[in-house]
């Protein structure tokens, strides 16, 4: 399959447990953030979102928090399996100017 | 499967060369986007189209252009190519209000 960012940073994990994965957004003015998994070979693939007006929401085995003080958006997956290996991007989203900014994207590894 | 469908898969060419790009979104989405994926620059937001027009543009050079035509499918056409615009090409669709974007398997270009 493709190779996407060769240069990424990686997270290793082992299998079970769980996965942080961290984004720091740029635009103050972004009101929709996003999680997506890329898998080798294939296209982003939606996670899960979260509104500005939102803190912390919950999806099955994710958790997305966000910190609009620091501009920081995390991804917590819970007993992390081996399908879950891919590059994760954040990204944001300004309704006003229907703009998206993709963050550089993190891998993650998940150990046997 | 995310529904939306693009082509070619693979395209090679030489450089000062044309290429045109296929995008078909997902039944009943009205809005297209297209990224360009690079190794040193990530996920890059070009444009954004709803409905047939032209809803935002992202970091997209004047070398390159697209349109939606009246059936929804989207067409990137790269003009003058330089060996820089050598990169995966996603085109990705959503319905109106819809944060979640489904992607497509993606176009690899590459210019020798």
């Amino acid at each position: 399959g493709e190779s996407v960012g060769l240069h990424l940073p990686t997270l290793s994990v082992q299998e079970g447990d769980n996965s942080i994965i961290n984004c720091a957004y740029s635009n103050s003015a972004s009101d929709y953030f996003i999680w997506y998994k890329q898998e080798s070979g294939k296209g982003p693939q939606f996670i899960i979102d979260i509104r500005s007006n939102m803190d912390k929401r919950q999806g099955q085995r994710v958790t997305v928090l966000l910190n609009k003080t620091v501009k920081h958006l995390s991804l917590q997956i819970a007993a992390t399996q081996p399908g879950d290996s891919a590059v994760y991007f954040c990204a944001e989203k300004n309704s006003g100017t229907y703009k998206y900014i993709f963050g550089t994207g993190t891998r993650l590894k998940v150990l046997a | 499967d995310s529904g939306v469908t693009q082509t070619p898969k693979h395209l090679i060419t030489a450089t000062g060369q044309r290429v045109t790009l296929r995008c078909s979104p997902r039944s009943g989405d009205l809005s297209v986007y297209w990224y360009q994926q690079s190794l040193d620059q990530g996920l890059q937001f070009l444009i954004q189209y709803y409905n047939g027009e032209e809803r935002a543009k992202g970091n997209i050079l004047e070398r390159f252009s697209a349109q939606q035509f009246p059936d929804l499918h989207s067409e990137l056409n790269l003009s003058s190519l330089e060996l820089g615009d050598s990169a995966l090409y996603f085109c990705a669709s959503s319905r109106e209000g819809n944060n979640e974007q489904f992607f497509g398997p993606g176009t690899r270009l590459t210019v020798l």
